[in-house]
């Protein structure tokens, strides 16, 4: 079946504008986690969706970043008033039940603020 | 706070040679999963292997292997017959339960030379 994807692949931007950033998990995938990667900070996690429970986010970095997961499915994370700091490849990832260690990741979106 | 520490950031090797990658790292868990996961210039993470920590059989999948040292908290991962293929990122992670978010080290860049 069809893996994690993700979208836009890359996404370039101006300083102070926002940006949105889409995950489609697997089918049927219950869990959904997003992850940055940056040079400087290598690889954080964000935002955990579970079901229809509150999400953790307690790895978001600042106000200016937010996370939404529609129907239980599709995930887009928006990034308000971007800075050059928020330069990394975004990495989403999908789990098929909260039980499960084993998570699939998606090719990433690489956002670039000029 | 779990850590998760790799100390060689490039390693290269030839092919058909065999190569082991070094991961460190901290918890006061008892019970845990670590991964292995492999990154090429396509950015999809690729689980490679995964050790629960409650079992002292090292796993194995077919060429990869782990060497799980619970008490010295070390869980390296062994290439045999190294292919042109296996150049990429490799990140060792640990989750503490299912469900829960992934902590990386912070890569080896493995090249394997022809």
């Amino acid at each position: 079946g069809a893996g994690v994807s993700q979208s836009p692949s890359n996404k370039v931007t101006e300083k102070g504008k926002d940006v949105e950033l889409r995950c489609d998990p697997i089918s049927g995938h219950t869990a959904l986690y997003w992850y940055r990667q940056s040079l400087g900070q290598g690889l954080e996690f964000l935002i955990y969706f579970q079901g229809n429970s509150a999400p953790d986010k307690s790895g978001l970095p600042s106000d200016r970043f937010s996370a939404e997961r529609t129907g239980g499915s599709v995930s887009t994370l928006t990034i308000q008033r971007t800075q050059q700091e928020d330069s990394a490849v975004y990495l989403c990832a999908s789990s098929p039940t909260f039980s499960s260690y084993e998570q699939y990741f998606g090719p990433g979106t690489r956002l670039t603020v000029t | 706070a779990q850590t998760v520490t790799q100390s060689q950031p490039e390693m290269s090797v030839q092919e058909a040679e065999t190569v082991t990658l070094s991961c460190t790292y901290d918890t006061s868990e008892n019970n845990y999963y670590l991964f292995w996961y492999k990154q090429p210039p396509s950015r999809q993470m690729i689980l490679v292997i995964r050790q629960e920590a409650y079992k002292q059989q090292n796993a194995t999948e077919n060429r990869f292997s782990v060497n799980f040292q619970k008490a010295a908290k070390s869980f390296s991962l062994k290439i045999s017959d190294s292919q042109l293929g296996d150049t990429a990122m490799y990140f060792c992670a640990f989750t503490w339960f299912a469900g829960s978010r992934l902590t990386f080290g912070e890569g080896t860049q493995l090249t394997v030379n022809p």
